[in-house]
């Protein structure tokens, strides 16, 4: 079965700054997809970024950007130029190709200070 | 962009009762729905994943006589939790998907259901 960690119950960061969340997940499989979800304390779930595990070049939407290390099976966030809506919690998660179910880490509160 | 709305956003029933939460896709059609279940501060668990015209396939340790899944048409997907108890407190949401492949799932805005 697969599994996803995020090791990190808790981050801050200064607005401006740069902050990096990090993800590990398990699997044997070999065609899967990640992502990091956003939730504010709307509790709507935001997509942030995503990645297809058969490219190699991270992904990068904006502000955000993604380490993926597919034989260390790691996924990390970075955050740059942090602003105070990035406040939220975060969560990674994997996603099979074949059944389609979200498999989600445990989260990642974000608390960002002016 | 893809919209996937919940009703009701909250519910407040009583102990023995039972309660449905709707999930539509209102301008797309839903391949695929997921129901997940969010305690505070906790992750998202996936309930059950439900396709139109099927049955829903249950993940394990999930009660499929306490939580009924109807998915009657490729936009809409109930939830009923029946006979519903104090610890079936929770947020409930679900997610549509559009197609396959990389295409993502899109969520609804969640509905808190509190059972006294």
């Amino acid at each position: 079965a697969q599994t996803v960690t995020q090791s990190q119950p808790e981050m801050s960061v200064q607005e401006a700054e740069t902050v990096t969340l990090s993800c590990t997940y398990d699997t044997s499989e070999s065609d899967y997809y990640l992502f990091w979800y956003k939730q504010p304390p709307s509790r709507q779930m935001i997509l942030v970024i995503r990645q297809e595990a058969y490219k190699q070049q991270n992904a990068t939407e904006n502000r955000f950007s993604v380490n993926f290390q597919k034989a260390a099976k790691s996924f990390s966030l970075k955050i740059s130029d942090s602003q105070l809506g990035d406040a939220a919690m975060y969560f990674c998660a994997y996603r099979s190709a074949g059944t389609g179910k979200l498999i989600f880490g445990q989260g990642t509160t974000l608390q960002v200070k002016p | 962009g893809a919209v996937v709305s919940q009703h009701p956003s909250w519910v407040i029933c009583k102990s023995g009762t039972s309660v449905k939460i709707e999930c539509r896709s209102l301008d797309f059609q839903a391949t695929t729905m997921f129901w997940y279940r969010q305690f505070p501060k906790q992750s998202l668990m996936l309930m059950a994943t439900s396709n139109e015209g099927s049955k829903a396939t249950y993940e394990q340790g999930v009660e499929k006589d306490k939580f009924l899944i109807n998915h009657a048409s490729l936009t809409l997907s109930t939830l009923t939790v029946t006979s519903a108890h104090p610890e079936d407190s929770s947020f409930y949401i679900c997610s549509a998907r559009r197609g396959r492949g990389i295409d993502e799932q899109y969520f609804g805005p969640g509905t808190r259901l509190t059972v006294t």
